[in-house]
């Protein structure tokens, strides 16, 4: 594909349940990063992997949420009991490399019951 | 404690005239700064950036000035055009973070 994409595109879910999101990067990109976006504010930073490894998690909020990326390509964010203050876009984005600019997917919105 | 701030939420701007849009940051260990345009249901696109070392990046109607005594950077469009509406957002680089201010939503009047 052209871009990075990320499915669903929408997810309702009901407190306490678990949900995965997907994201599927530009090809050859070797770094990816997991962001969420709350209303009115700017994206937060996740977790950021280069190839398989998560490099840097330190964005994760609580141990509620897990990322995965196992073949170096597609990665997975994994939310466990999930809690209504969770509601928020989740965008994914790649790099080549530790270039400078991120190319984003259009998100996730995740709305939680 | 926001690092990176736009505390402009809106602004409008006549099609042709210059679009100024400014973002402030508290940490002045950022190495690049980095301005990202986004439409509604859609993700950030690139759009500029800028080294610390630099006051200055210009690339067709976008220039980007960096006062780093200041700590404070501007993004200036001209001439605006009604494409150029959409909300954007000044991001500073932190290692691999990219650390995002709350976004300014231009619109271009025409």
């Amino acid at each position: 594909g052209a871009g990075v994409s990320q499915t669903p595109s929408n997810k309702v879910t009901e407190k306490g349940k678990y949900v995965e999101l997907r994201c599927d990067p530009i090809s050859g990109h070797t770094a990816l990063y997991w962001y969420r976006q709350s209303l009115g504010q700017g994206p937060e930073f996740l977790i950021y992997f280069q190839g398989t490894g998560a490099a840097d998690d330190s964005g994760l909020p609580n141990d509620r949420f897990f990322a995965v990326r196992p073949e170096g390509s597609v990665s997975t964010l994994k939310i466990q009991r999930t809690e209504r203050g969770d509601s928020a876009v989740y965008l994914c984005a790649s790099s080549l490399g530790d270039s400078l600019e991120q190319f984003f997917g259009p998100g996730t919105r995740l709305t939680v019951l | 404690d926001q690092q990176v701030k736009q505390n402009s939420p809106s602004l409008s701007v006549q099609e042709g005239r210059i679009s100024i849009l400014n973002c402030d940051y508290t940490n002045s260990m950022f190495d690049y700064f980095l301005w990202y345009k986004k439409y509604p249901a859609e993700g950030p696109t690139f759009l500029i950036s800028i080294s610390s070392i630099k006051d200055k990046n210009e690339d067709g109607r976008f220039t980007v000035f960096l006062n780093k005594s200041a700590k404070h950077l501007s993004l200036h469009i001209v001439p605006s055009q009604p494409g150029d509406s959409a909300v954007y957002f000044c991001a500073a680089k932190s290692n691999y973070q990219l650390i995002w201010g709350a976004g300014t939503k231009l619109i271009i009047k025409p």
